[in-house]
């Protein structure tokens, strides 16, 4: 039974560059979240989705980040133009119906 | 505003020993809190949660004690082992009618020695 899946694991790019960071979570889940990791700032939810629909973006840091979920068994997490304070560890997690959230591997960016 | 707060940042202790990892809440208004363990390189796994309408609950090794009163719960793990160290993240969520939203504390580091 797989998980959540995310890719890249490992990213390196330079400042500018678009970031696309992608996300398949577990089948039959309805919600999926997308989180930060940072030393300074622990673990911060940028938005989540229900039922393929955005619900809360509040934690997104500014208009150069955005996700999309196009159906239930993706998602996807942009970066344009991205910056050297963007490097993190960026996870996918999915749940269904309950509070049980499940989380993927991760992806680690680092943006030169 | 950090809604949760985690202490202490680091723990270490002998095999066998009980680290006691604490958490206070602000918002009454959280119904569930987990506790996520998080290996180097790994994603966050759900460990074990409770609900505020009760005080202890236990798995295995694992035991969350809650005090609602107080605002405040806290992680035990007995007869810690090698293989316990880790950073653990307590968590609080509510749900909003459509999934539920964690708020995370800051992690604690174990570290179990020989």
């Amino acid at each position: 039974d797989a998980g959540v899946i995310q890719s890249p694991r490992h990213e390196v790019t330079e400042m500018g560059q678009e970031v696309t960071l992608r996300c398949k979570p577990i089948s039959g889940h309805n919600s999926l979240f997308w989180y930060r990791q940072t030393m300074m700032r622990g673990l911060e939810l940028l938005i989540y989705f229900n039922n393929n629909v955005p619900i809360d973006d509040s934690g997104m840091p500014e208009d150069r980040f955005s996700a999309k979920m196009p159906n239930a068994s993706f998602s996807t997490l942009k970066i344009q133009p991205s910056e050297p304070r963007d490097s993190a560890v960026y996870f996918c997690a999915s749940s269904f119906r309950n509070y049980e959230q499940y989380f993927g591997p991760g992806t680690r960016l680092t943006v030169t | 505003q950090q809604q949760v707060k985690q202490s202490p940042q680091s723990l270490i202790v002998q095999k066998g020993g009980i680290p006691i990892i604490n958490c206070a809440y602000e918002n009454t208004a959280f119904d569930y809190f987990p506790w996520y363990q998080q290996f180097p390189g790994k994603g966050p796994a759900l460990l074990i949660a409770i609900r505020p309408d009760v005080s202890e609950k236990k798995e295995g090794r694992f035991t969350i004690s809650f005090n609602k009163s107080a605002k405040q719960f806290s992680l035990h793990i007995m007869d810690s082992q090698p293989g316990d160290s880790a950073t653990y993240f307590c968590a609080a969520s509510r749900y909003t009618g459509t999934a539920s939203k964690l708020t995370f504390g800051t992690g604690t580091r174990l570290q179990v020695t020989l």
